[in-house]
């Protein structure tokens, strides 16, 4: 069966700080992935998704940035956080040409930049 | 572009109560609408689906949804809530390779 990992759980960087966000997918080839934002009252915002390795598509212009340097791992980085950065952030697979049957979410990542 | 709008950011019911959670959304291909469900300290989760055929969709824990193609709706409905029902409740359209959600409704159930 397909899986989803994300890590770590909780960060917590100071300001100006690198960042690299780590998801992984298994049980599956050629997945589409997607990074997505939470915040209270915002609902999900799409970050960047990704349809197969190096390409990536970014949705809204910040201060991160994704990779996706194999077939299931997708990274989310920043060079330098800043504290509007914090949230809770999801990444998400879907099978390539089928994200009309949804996602499967992974476990999140609460980061605060302090 | 694709767009989700939520009526209602915070709803507050009693057991037993019958629930509606407005959601309208745009979009101009194939509409694909999905309903999700994030209960606390828990992972999001599909709770029900809109492809083609019936525009009535039922879901798990008792959730339905109904596809009003002319309103551009898909609202979530339950006939009698439970405590167990408190989560938040995100609306999503599929766009090309990729699902757009709403900011969500949170929803608490009075015991």
């Amino acid at each position: 069966s397909q899986t989803i990992h994300q890590w770590p759980a909780t960060l917590v960087q100071p300001v100006g700080s690198p960042l690299s966000l780590e998801c992984t997918v298994e049980g599956t080839s050629n997945p589409n992935l997607y990074w997505y934002r939470q915040a209270a009252g915002r609902g999900l915002q799409l970050l960047f998704y990704s349809v197969g390795i190096g390409q990536i598509s970014s949705e809204v212009p910040q201060n991160l940035s994704a990779s996706r340097p194999q077939d299931r791992q997708f990274i989310l980085s920043s060079k330098k956080l800043l504290l509007s950065d914090s949230g809770f952030y999801l990444c998400a697979w879907s099978v390539r040409g089928g994200v009309n049957y949804g996602y499967t979410f992974g476990s999140g990542t609460r980061l605060t930049v302090v | 572009a694709q767009s989700v709008s939520q009526h209602n950011h915070h709803v507050i019911l009693s057991e037993a109560a019958s629930l509606e959670l407005g959601c309208n959304y745009s979009y101009g291909g194939t509409v694909n609408l999905f309903w999700y469900v994030q209960y606390p300290g828990q992972h999001l989760q599909l709770l029900l689906k809109y492809f083609s055929g019936d525009p009535l969709v039922k879901g798990i824990k008792g959730f339905e949804a109904e596809f009003i193609k002319s309103k551009f709706s898909f609202n979530l409905r339950k006939p009698s809530v439970q405590w167990s029902d408190t989560a938040e409740y995100f609306c999503a359209v599929r766009g090309v390779d990729k699902i757009i959600f709403g900011k969500g409704t949170r929803l608490h159930i009075l015991p």
